[in-house]
């Protein structure tokens, strides 16, 4: 089972600047990473899947980048609404897996 | 625009099996473009992928809940379910019904129910 570590668990920048979330598999899923956001009382959405595709109405901030092990999400400048919890996700292997999360938080 | 709502009870006892439905509208879940699966959450913690099935009636399970999962479709009235047998406490999460686009194999999740809590308490 592929295990995805995200760094760091919290985040805390102000809007305007830039965020920069990582996402370090076990083992190569190749490019088969996803992003969602997730904020309170909400279900995450989906934001890029394999690795720097954006989906449907995602931003222009939003960006992925990376392939193998190693995967970056880029928030080029962050907008109040950006503040919330990310989660990487592998389809990659059996099962898919998400990462634990990262908060990005208001400095 | 396609919407998923989860519904089932809020409380199950220990050991007892929870049961919650899927319905799927703005579109037909027998259309064969996607998956539909179940994801849960614990309060304050990860998403963890349950299992899924396609309009075929064929499933994949979580191993780690494998056991103790059933998930089925009716395509009838265009919704899954899930029912996840001798809970406990560790069982308690909000639980998400989700859809997965065939092209993208094994789990890509586009779009989401707005979850359901269940709790496990006696």
């Amino acid at each position: 089972e592929i295990v995805l570590t995200q760094s760091p668990a919290t985040l805390s920048l102000s809007p305007g600047e830039r965020a920069t979330l990582s996402c370090r598999a076990s083992q190569s899923v190749s490019s088969y990473l996803a992003w969602y956001q997730q904020k309170p009382g909400q279900a995450p959405r989906l934001l890029i899947y394999d690795a720097s595709n954006r989906a449907t109405g995602i931003p222009a901030r939003f960006s992925g980048s990376g392939s193998g092990t190693d995967f970056t999400l880029t928030i080029s400048s962050l907008e109040p609404e950006d503040f919330a919890v990310y989660y990487c996700q592998q389809r990659s292997n059996w099962p898919p897996a998400f990462g634990q999360g990262t908060r990005l938080e208001i400095k | 625009q396609v919407q998923l709502q989860e519904s089932g009870p809020g409380l199950v006892k220990p050991s007892q099996t929870l049961s919650l439905t899927c319905t799927v509208s703005g579109g037909s879940i027998s259309s064969g473009s996607y998956y539909w699966s179940w994801i849960r959450q614990p309060a304050g913690k990860g998403l963890e992928w349950i299992g899924r099935i396609y309009t075929s009636g064929s499933t994949n399970y979580n191993p780690s809940l494998k056991s103790r999962v059933t998930i089925s479709v009716d395509t009838s009235k265009n919704q899954f379910s899930l029912k996840l047998s001798s809970v406990t406490a560790a069982d308690t999460a909000v639980y998400y019904c989700a859809r997965t686009p065939a092209w993208a194999r094994i789990a890509l999740f586009d779009y989401w129910g707005q979850g359901t809590l269940v709790t496990v308490s006696s």
